[in-house]
């Protein structure tokens, strides 16, 4: 398997853009989990979809950020607008439950930048 | 609330031991340790369960007490390739894979 793979690798966008993330996870996987990376907040949990469903989305900043799961093998992530505190890398992560005792499998990561 | 991770960063020498910390307020249920090379995605070490149930690597060893709600990575004969940001993820429930991670603790291993 190829493993979870997100595109892209790196975006630069002006404020006020509109930002989509992408996320396919490994195949059999049913839990996907988006992170957000920074040197001041370390890495933190946005939102976990279960079987293709939101199952705790209270990591999401604010309303700017919305994320969806059409089907069992992609996922998106949406900024809009992006503003300059936006800035981090953003993992995607899948495992196969959501369940503690499960380890996840991390993606490369979207290195964001908005200026 | 975040997990605390200590030392913050750690120097070492090929071959020597080191013991990474991590400590929760809250009640745990589970431990999960990673680690992250600069640049590159978290990859996974080790699971802790409450009642003692490990999962992870056979060269990684950790302790998990439940009742001091801490747990601790021991990285014996260091290797250069141990170098990185160790992460630990604190769950509270059986029931859910949410995780809460602390701050990384960076590990330099020098020849």
């Amino acid at each position: 398997d190829a493993g979870v793979i997100q595109s892209p690798r790196h975006e630069v966008t002006e404020m006020g853009q509109e930002v989509t993330l992408r996320c396919k996870p490994i195949s059999g996987h049913n839990s996907l989990f988006w992170y957000r990376q920074t040197m001041m907040r370390g890495l933190e949990l946005l939102i976990y979809f279960n079987n293709n469903v939101p199952i705790d989305d209270s990591g999401m900043p604010e309303d700017r950020f919305s994320a969806k799961m059409p089907n069992a093998s992609f996922s998106t992530l949406k900024i809009q607008p992006s503003e300059p505190r936006d800035s981090a890398v953003y993992f995607c992560a899948s495992s196969q439950q959501a369940l503690v005792n499960t380890e996840a499998f991390f993606g490369q990561g979207t290195r964001l930048t908005v200026v | 609330q975040q997990p605390v991770q200590s030392p913050q960063a750690v120097i070492l020498r090929e071959g020597e031991d080191a013991v990474i910390n991590c400590s929760s307020s809250k009640a745990l249920y589970s431990v999960h340790w990673y680690r992250q090379k600069h640049g590159e995605a978290p990859v996974f070490l080790m699971i802790l369960l409450k009642g003692g149930e490990q999962k992870g690597h056979e060269k990684i060893s950790a302790s998990f007490n439940e009742k001091k709600q801490q747990s601790s990575l021991y990285l014996t004969a260091s290797q250069l390739s141990y170098s990185g940001t160790y992460f630990c993820g604190t769950g509270g429930s059986s029931n859910t894979g949410k995780l809460i991670f602390g701050q990384g603790t960076t590990l330099q291993v020098k020849p």
